[in-house]
């Protein structure tokens, strides 16, 4: 089976850099997703990372060790929008990439003005 | 194009009751999913299809039928609701290859009570 960790809620302030950790424990690991959820919608795609390192899109960064079966997502220059849950999602080789994905809980995010 | 749409939005139930949900992408995405959303508990998968006609099941299959008779549909069928399938539905969809095929795209959700 896999274990997905992220912390339940997190809050930051307009304008500061927010760090959210995903840990996993997975056996033939083969990605791993970022969403974005406000509450009461759908959650929306943020990133995919199947190799080690960073990777930049605008404010959001996602970063994967898969030796450490880690990852985080990085909001810079946070905006009130951005309140909203963050979910790690993780894909196993014996399935289908992205189509049957473990997620975490979640994570919470209240941006403060 | 309108995307991956849900109906209905909203649904109470008693139990025992039976309905089903509906799905429909006009992306003619080959992957359809289903899934229940819990207050703390994430996401998990129900049922999902790769393809019309082929189906198998997710984490939480007990409870749920599907079918894939087109590309288009995919619809989750309660057969007796219990109280325990009070969720948050999602359906989602997304290619098999190709540029972004990763990107799995959710309808809108559909919130089911069952009393």
């Amino acid at each position: 089976g896999q274990n997905i960790d992220q912390p339940t809620e997190m809050t930051a302030t307009e304008g500061a850099i927010v760090q959210i950790n995903c840990t996993y424990q997975t056996s033939g690991f083969n990605g791993l997703f970022w969403y974005q959820q406000h509450a009461g919608e759908a959650p929306t795609f943020l990133s995919y990372n199947v190799l080690d390192g960073l990777e930049e899109k605008g404010r959001f960064s996602s970063f994967l060790s898969r030796s450490k079966g880690y990852s985080y997502l990085l909001l810079k220059e946070l905006q009130m929008k951005d309140s909203a849950s963050y979910l790690c999602a993780v894909s196993c080789v014996r399935e289908a990439a992205g189509n049957k994905l473990t997620f975490g809980g979640g994570t919470r995010v209240l941006v403060k003005p | 194009n309108a995307g991956v749409t849900q109906t209905p939005k909203f649904q109470v139930l008693k139990t025992g009751q039976s309905m089903t949900l509906q799905c429909a992408q006009d992306m003619n995405h080959e992957y359809m999913s289903w899934y229940r959303q819990d207050p703390g508990m994430g996401l998990r998968l129900i049922h999902y299809s790769v393809g019309a006609g082929i189906t198998d099941q997710g984490e939480v299959p007990n409870g749920y039928n599907v079918s894939r008779s087109t590309t288009e549909d995919f619809p989750l069928r309660l057969l007796s609701a219990a109280p325990s399938q009070t969720s948050v539905y999602f359906c989602a969809s997304r290619r098999s290859g190709g540029p972004g095929y990763n990107e799995q795209f959710f309808g809108p959700g559909t919130r089911l009570t069952v009393l």
